[in-house]
């Protein structure tokens, strides 16, 4: 298996425009989580989903953040419109027991 | 609230000698902990975990401790190597099994010295 797989690896965009970032889950897993890292709050949940399913998003920053998963292979998430505070490494993790297996993340850069 | 805490932010070892990475939590719910190492410009990689049925778990290198009454746990390293310098996170998670959220630590870097 080829892990989690996370595009793009890096993002330049200027603020006020749309990012999006897409992550593969490990096949047969059956939850996905999105985490941002950053150096003055470290890792953070942002949201996760169960069979697709939204579980929890007590910790996506605001509405200009949503997330999706349309199937068991694929998620997004979207910023829009991003801001400078915004930058960070975003990382996907599945799992389909206690332990996460992160994507290489993805480093999001707002000017 | 933090309910993981890694206090020392950096540790610098020697080659050959024991590395030891301590982290704190405050909930006495958590009934699983995890550690993760992570390179630069990499994800999070698991290393090593333990229920809280236990007090310890080994595995080659690498053992993690887990004090209960002090809510208390820490990895070790032995023998540390240079490649094993990486940060390193502990996390916690509650009602294991059904696969919750992990709370992490802020992580410590870890630089072990030729």
């Amino acid at each position: 298996d080829a892990g989690v797989i996370q595009s793009p690896r890096h993002e330049v965009t200027e603020m006020g425009q749309e990012v999006t970032l897409r992550c593969k889950p490990i096949s047969g897993h059956d939850y996905l989580f999105w985490y941002r890292q950053t150096m003055m709050r470290g890792l953070e949940l942002l949201i996760y989903f169960n069979n697709n399913v939204p579980i929890d998003d007590s910790g996506m920053p605001e509405d200009r953040f949503s997330a999706k998963m349309p199937n068991a292979s694929f998620s997004t998430l979207k910023i829009q419109p991003s801001e400078p505070r915004d930058s960070a490494v975003y990382f996907c993790a599945t799992s389909a027991y206690n332990e996460q297996f992160f994507g290489p993340g993805t480093r999001l850069t707002v000017l | 609230d933090q309910q993981v805490k890694q206090n020392s932010p950096s540790l610098s070892v020697q080659e050959g000698r024991i590395s030891i990475l301590n982290c704190d939590y405050t909930n006495s719910m958590f009934d699983y902990f995890l550690w993760y190492k992570k390179y630069p410009a990499e994800g999070p990689t698991f290393l090593i975990s333990i229920s809280s049925i236990k007090d310890k778990n080994e595995d080659g290198r690498f053992t993690v401790f887990l004090n209960k009454s002090a809510k208390h746990l820490s990895l070790h390293i032995v023998p540390s190597q240079p490649g094993d310098s990486a940060v390193y996170f502990c996390a916690a998670i509650w009602d294991s099994g059904n696969t919750g959220k992990l709370i992490f630590g802020q992580g410590t870097t870890l630089q072990v010295k030729p």
